[in-house]
């Protein structure tokens, strides 16, 4: 079955990028949404935004313009690249797919999440 | 953005228990809603799509209902696997949005 999993560097420097890859295996990258998704240690979800298989984005206005998602259709790969990152951006950082074709947007699956820490 | 509001914030109930969780949003959503749970240390799992559609494998205990701004979420019988997190998610509306979550553990 699909599975997700994301992969970087696990401490980022303030003011410095952040970036995150997820590698889908057993699927397709066509035909879906491929988010991420983030979780302050603690707290809430927060959605960072999504790629559609044809290389449309979307990202959260509260992330101003420090979100770029990017697709890899050959090596079946989406990234999160993240910019002047602050303490504020430590959290997990989850992909998961959002199957929307069906006419339903749901996060149906789910990398098992990585900790970034924002130090110097 | 909407805002999703979910109460209680924190639940304890006994194993058997009905157990419902409330998740109202700031404006009508449709029934573009999904309810999830989350284990310590793990992803989210999605168990109920479209305010009321129940994930493939997901037990029939969950359920959900509502439409517009409130919604329910309801497990019929609770189990100690059902220990966890939940959160609701509207898709009315970019950005998409989460609840504040609901943390259950058993009396």
């Amino acid at each position: 079955q699909v599975q997700l999993q994301e992969s970087g560097p696990g401490l980022v420097k303030p003011s410095e990028t952040l970036s995150l890859t997820c590698t889908i295996s057993g699927g397709s990258i066509s035909s879906y949404y491929w988010n991420w998704i983030r979780q302050p240690p603690g707290k809430g979800l927060e959605w960072i935004g999504y790629i559609f298989y044809s290389g449309n984005t979307k990202h959260n206005p509260s992330l101003k313009s420090r979100v770029t998602i990017s697709l890899d259709t050959s090596k079946n790969q989406f990234s999160l690249k993240l910019g002047s990152v602050t303490a504020a951006d430590t959290a997990v950082y989850y992909c998961a797919r959002d199957d929307g074709t069906s006419g339903n947007n749901a996060f149906d699956i789910w990398g098992q999440g990585t900790m970034v820490t924002v130090s110097s | 953005d909407i805002q999703m509001t979910q109460s209680p914030s924190s639940l304890s109930a006994s194993v058997g228990d009905r157990v419902t969780i409330t998740c109202q949003a700031s404006q009508d959503i449709n029934n573009y809603l999904n309810w999830y749970q989350q284990k310590p240390g793990k992803a989210p799992k999605l168990l109920i799509y479209g305010a009321s559609n129940l994930e493939t494998g997901v037990p029939s205990r969950f359920s959900g209902s509502g439409s517009g701004t409130d919604f329910t979420f309801t497990i019929s019988s609770l189990q100690p696997e059902d220990i966890a997190t939940y959160y609701c998610q509207q898709y009315e509306k970019l950005p998409y949005t989460f609840g504040q979550g609901t943390n259950l553990d058993i009396k």
